[in-house]
């Protein structure tokens, strides 16, 4: 019963430096998401699939990119990490968009990324 | 002014007690509202939801929603150590997960 999956869970990473998070998913859901969790500004969205073969920005995508890679996997990259970058980082799924009853908006996380930048 | 506004506490109770955590909204067209329990170090969960208005009970835990004030809340009842999390808020329209507001989470202690 692993449901969200990502990897990896700690990394440090220098200014300028490049790395991906990976994020995979065992439920058959449609939509994936990456958030951003920083103190007092709670879950902050970064990018969603809304379904395979389609992402789009969320609330904060500046300085990161996405993969769908299949209906399974969804990576985040940060092409050359900042310090405002360090941030707990979380994937996340769901079932169906637009239901109009039911718990389609339910979202299903993963434990989680902490990610520093020095 | 914030979609969610959502107490960040932290929010110190004693064992038994009963727990209310709140939070308010400014968006009309939300339908769905949830309760998501975090665990330090881990992520968050679902712990109940909501469609529209009305109460809903699970446990020890009851959901109440109040579309004419925006007005949500989540009471535990006989608060437990165990209970000793983040809880965040979170709602949406019929428009899908991708377009879930969450607050920014009330940080609850509840002392043995």
């Amino acid at each position: 019963n692993a449901g969200v999956t990502q990897t990896p869970k700690f990394q440090v990473l220098k200014t300028g430096q490049s790395m991906t998070l990976q994020c995979a998913q065992d439920m058959n859901h449609n939509s994936m998401y990456w958030y951003r969790q920083d103190p007092g500004m709670g879950l902050r969205l970064i990018y969603y699939s809304a379904s395979e073969g389609t992402t789009d920005k969320g609330e904060v995508p500046n300085g990161y990119n996405v993969s769908r890679l299949n209906k399974r996997e969804f990576s985040l990259r940060l092409e050359s990490a900042a310090p405002s970058q360090t941030s707990v980082y979380f994937c996340a799924s769901s079932e169906i968009t637009g239901t109009l009853r039911g718990s389609g908006n339910t979202i299903y996380f993963g434990e989680g990324s902490w990610l520093t930048v020095v | 002014q914030k979609e969610v506004e959502q107490d960040p506490g932290p929010l110190s109770v004693p064992e038994g007690a009963i727990v209310s955590l709140n939070c308010t909204y400014s968006n009309s067209a939300f339908q769905y509202f949830m309760w998501y329990r975090q665990y330090s170090r881990k992520g968050p969960e679902l712990l109940m939801y909501t469609y529209s208005s009305g109460n809903k009970e699970d446990g020890r835990f009851t959901a109440q929603v109040d579309k004419s004030s925006k007005y949500i809340s989540l009471f535990i009842r006989d608060s437990q150590p165990s209970d000793s999390a983040t809880y965040l808020c979170a709602m949406s329209g019929n428009t899908g997960g991708f377009k879930t507001i969450f607050g920014a989470g009330t940080r609850l202690f509840v002392k043995a």
